[in-house]
């Protein structure tokens, strides 16, 4: 299984919008409506941000989107702020498990 | 809730082996699939693999099998994922992680492993 393949860096402004691709194939992404999103700051470990591709847990702000199309989910970002400065990862059930690449966001 | 303690960190030899354990707390241990994800220094996130909530199931990564084997003990809440034939691209920090509906909802600490002649 091939990692999922993200953009290694997006950056933005604060209170700007950015998106994050997370694209994948038939066999994950395309095949099951279980994408997560996942933030990591230095140091610390990882926390969920989306699951179910667009679900947020409960106290995740509604600045976080997830969605999908075909074999591409995305993660939206709006009303950047300092504290979103961060490795995010996408992952996607497909039988087994599979994670992003990871994009670090840097906010200018 | 579920509150997820590892095993301090490691430093083994090339063709070594290492037992990581992972202590739950908290919630129902037995109601979740519990995982292993590890980060090579400076690397993404990479799925290594899962037992069930009984413990009677398993699923490793390809590129895992037959290196690894993770099991749980419910009795004691416990965790464990022992890794042979070590080399050193597998130094990094492995997390264990509580999983239920495919979302990973809570992370251990972190293990550093460190593979060094």
């Amino acid at each position: 299984q091939s990692a999922l393949t993200q953009p290694r860096s997006v950056s933005g402004s604060p209170g700007q919008a950015v998106t994050i691709s997370c694209t994948g194939t038939s066999s994950d992404v395309g095949a099951y409506p279980y994408v997560s999103w996942y933030q990591q700051h230095p140091g610390k470990a990882p926390k969920v941000l989306i699951y179910d591709v667009n679900r947020r847990p409960s106290g995740v702000p509604d600045r976080f989107f997830g969605s999908k199309s075909g074999n591409t989910a995305s993660l939206t970002i709006s009303g950047l702020q300092a504290e979103d400065e961060a490795d995010y990862y996408c992952c996607s059930y497909a039988g087994t498990y599979v994670f992003g690449t990871g994009t670090q966001v840097t906010v200018l | 809730q579920v509150q997820l303690v590892q095993s301090g960190a490691e430093v083994k030899k090339p063709g070594a082996s290492v037992m990581v354990s992972c202590k739950a707390s908290g919630d129902t241990f037995s109601s979740y699939h519990m995982h292993w994800v590890r980060q090579a220094p400076g690397q993404g996130l990479e799925w290594m693999g899962l037992v069930t909530p009984s413990g009677e199931a398993t699923k490793y990564a390809q590129r895992f099998q037959g290196r690894i084997t993770v099991t749980r003990v419910t009795s004691t809440s416990t965790l464990y994922m022992e890794m042979s034939s070590l080399r050193s691209e597998d130094t990094a920090v492995y997390y264990c992680v509580a999983e239920k509906n495919t979302v990973f909802e809570y992370w251990g600490q972190g293990t550093l492993v460190t593979v060094s002649s």
